[in-house]
């Protein structure tokens, strides 16, 4: 089974400090996604990458950057953490070249920023 | 902007009802249809998933119909269960790649 894990399951920060989200998949997966889910308006794409080292913009990029330093990590950081990035974030890996290659989520990491 | 858009946001079914969730596109480069499914405190997973080329797909309890001309497709989950009580979200994607375009959700309660 597919196992992508995120690194923290709840997380408070306040405003201005910079945060790390950690992501990790076992499966040799080429494509790694950051999502974050808010109610009402589902799951909005904010960065992806195809390769290490390559990484392309979502929906939603501002505020955001990311890091994949090696194959199986993706790493989401909010520069300057403000409160309406407090969301939930779901990390989410496929193998490439697959339109009908599902998404396989981690549990999410619930940001609160205060 | 949300290219897909989805409905209703919330539904109650009773058990042994028909839950039907809709939704609607802009874009007609979208050529794969996957439905997600979540549970409190886990990621989406997929659930299933259709091409242009057929009209309906079913797995056991769950089909999907696809109206290309309207540019809209549904989920329907028949006989509901309280197991199924989760959201649901419908997504799109282009033939380029595996980015998915999500719909905003539907959360589904099926009562005892």
């Amino acid at each position: 089974d597919v196992k992508v894990t995120q690194s923290s399951r709840y997380l408070v920060k306040r405003t201005g400090e910079k945060v790390f989200l950690e992501c990790v998949q076992d499966m040799d997966h080429e494509n790694m996604f950051w999502y974050r889910q808010d109610p009402g308006l589902g799951l909005r794409l904010i960065y992806f990458s195809y390769d290490v080292k390559m990484k392309e913009k979502g929906d939603i990029p501002e505020g955001y950057s990311v890091s994949r330093e090696k194959k199986e990590r993706f790493s989401l950081i909010l520069e300057s953490a403000s409160t309406n990035q407090t969301s939930m974030y779901l990390c989410a890996s496929s193998f490439p070249g697959q339109v009908n290659s599902p998404l396989h989520f981690g549990n999410g990491t619930r940001l609160t920023v205060t | 902007q949300q290219q897909v858009k989805q409905s209703p946001q919330s539904l109650i079914v009773q058990k042994g009802g028909i839950s039907i969730i809709n939704c609607a596109y802009e874009n007609t480069a979208f050529d794969y249809f996957p439905w997600y499914q979540q549970f409190p405190g886990k990621g989406p997973a997929l659930l299933i998933a259709i091409r242009p080329d057929v009209s309906e797909k079913k797995e056991g309890r769950f089909t999907i119909s696809f109206n290309k001309s309207a540019k809209q497709f549904s989920l329907h989950i028949m006989d509901s269960q309280p197991g199924d009580s989760a959201t649901y979200f419908c997504a799109a994607t282009e033939p380029s790649g595996s980015r998915l375009t999500f719909g905003e959700g539907t959360q589904l309660t099926v009562n005892p």
